[in-house]
Order: C-alpha cells, then structure tokens, then sequence
C-alpha cells in the first residue's frame, strides 16, 4: 500500500465548476501538506502549504487538512481553462530530520472545458 | 532569473551505456533533490543531499549515483542503463528544510528514454 494515495483522474469539469481534490495517507507522521500543480511538460509549482490540520485559503484555492482521518482536499472554486493541469499532493514529516524530504501522491489530471 | 535548470532536456540512451543529468540552481539554495515520474507513480525521491559534498538516499536509490561537489549543481549518473530507467526526471532545490515561504522549486524535467 502507497503511503499517499490520490485518485489520477482525469476529471473533466466545465468552466466555472467547483473542483474537489483528494488525498489519503497511511502515515500518522506526517505534518507537512502541500498541494503542487503541474502544467504539462512542465515542473511542480507549489500551490498550498499547510501545517497539520485545518483551513487555509488563498483566492479562489482552498485547502483542508484531515489529521484524523488522514485525508487532504483541494477545492477549486469558479475553475477556469488555465486551471486545466495535474495536481499533485505532497506530504513530509518532520524536515528538520527528514532533509525536508517530500512524499507526493500520484497525481489528479484536471481539465477544465470552456 | 534561470532559477532550477536541467540539462539535457530530452536523450535517448541504448540499454547499458552511461551517462549524467545535470541539475543548476541559481538561488543560493542548500538543499537539492532527483525524483523520477512515471504514469500511475506520482513522483518518487531518487537522491537528495542536505549542502554541498554531502548525498543520501532516498525512495529509490538503485541504479543511480549522485554527486554534489558545488553547490550549485546536482549530479545524476546512470552507470549502466535499463529500459525501467525510462521517465521524466525532475530536479528541485530549496533554501532549507522548513516549508513555510520555501518550497521546493523544481526544473523542467528530463525526458530520457532507454532503448
């Protein structure tokens, strides 16, 4: 079993669709969520960070972190085209003993149709 | 503003020969990392070193040598290629170990193939 599952889609929405994105994960340790969107052909950009559980939202992006149920999502509001990538989960424990090392996800392929 | 810069960009290797991935930051960053990304697998840590001259291993280590002798580049060496080293390799570098405003910024990738 993955320590970090997602599910790898794809998804297609139309635009202006909410958008939920999901994650589960098998390690109680990790503290450390993040939420990576790459553009095809393209490295991971960093989206999200979190720090163990709640909310934190950022324009039309929100991300929630579960510790109890080990479950992270990722809601897109008012999706648009531009939103149309692959958006990988990460997660890390401790990094000040874990060279900041990251474990993601396999990735959710979005596409976001005018 | 270069930021993380992989070289090459694309190769097509035979099985068994050798050859480097060649990883450049311009960011003054101390720690950098290899993943490796295949369909279905997400990404997974290859190697990864804390500051200059030093390496460790990490979620898939076999097959691959790593070197960090300047600190601003990171070197991935495949001694004797095998077609299961087929996929997109990503370097990524960050200031610290700490997330908070410090992620780890990633290259383009390196699309190599083995024949």
């Amino acid at each position: 079993q993955k320590e970090v599952e997602q599910d790898p889609g794809p998804l297609s929405v139309p635009e202006g669709a909410i958008v939920s994105l999901n994650c589960t994960y098998s390690n109680s340790a990790f503290q450390y969520f993040m939420w990576y969107r790459q553009y095809s052909r393209k490295g991971p950009e960093l989206l999200m960070y979190t720090y163990s559980s709640g909310n934190k939202e950022d324009g039309r992006f929100t991300a929630q972190v579960d510790k109890s149920s080990k479950y992270i999502s990722l809601f897109i509001r008012d999706s648009q085209p531009s939103d149309s990538a692959t958006y990988l989960c990460a997660m890390s424990q401790d990094p000040y003993n874990q060279g900041g090392k990251l474990i993601f996800g396999q990735g959710t392929e979005l596409s976001v149709k005018p | 503003n270069a930021g993380v810069t992989q070289t090459p960009k694309f190769r097509v290797l035979k099985t068994g020969q050798s050859m480097t991935l060649l990883c450049a930051q311009d960011m003054n960053h101390e720690y950098m990392y290899w993943y490796r990304q295949d369909p279905g697998m997400g990404l997974r840590l290859i190697h990864y070193s804390v500051g200059e001259g030093t390496t460790a291993k990490g979620e898939v280590p076999d097959g691959y040598n790593v070197s960090r002798l300047k600190k601003q580049n990171f070197l991935l060496g495949l001694e004797s290629a095998a077609p299961s080293q087929t996929s997109v390799y990503f370097c990524a570098s960050s200031y610290s170990r700490g997330f908070s405003n410090q992620p780890q910024h990633f290259g383009d990738g390196t699309r190599l193939s083995i024949l």
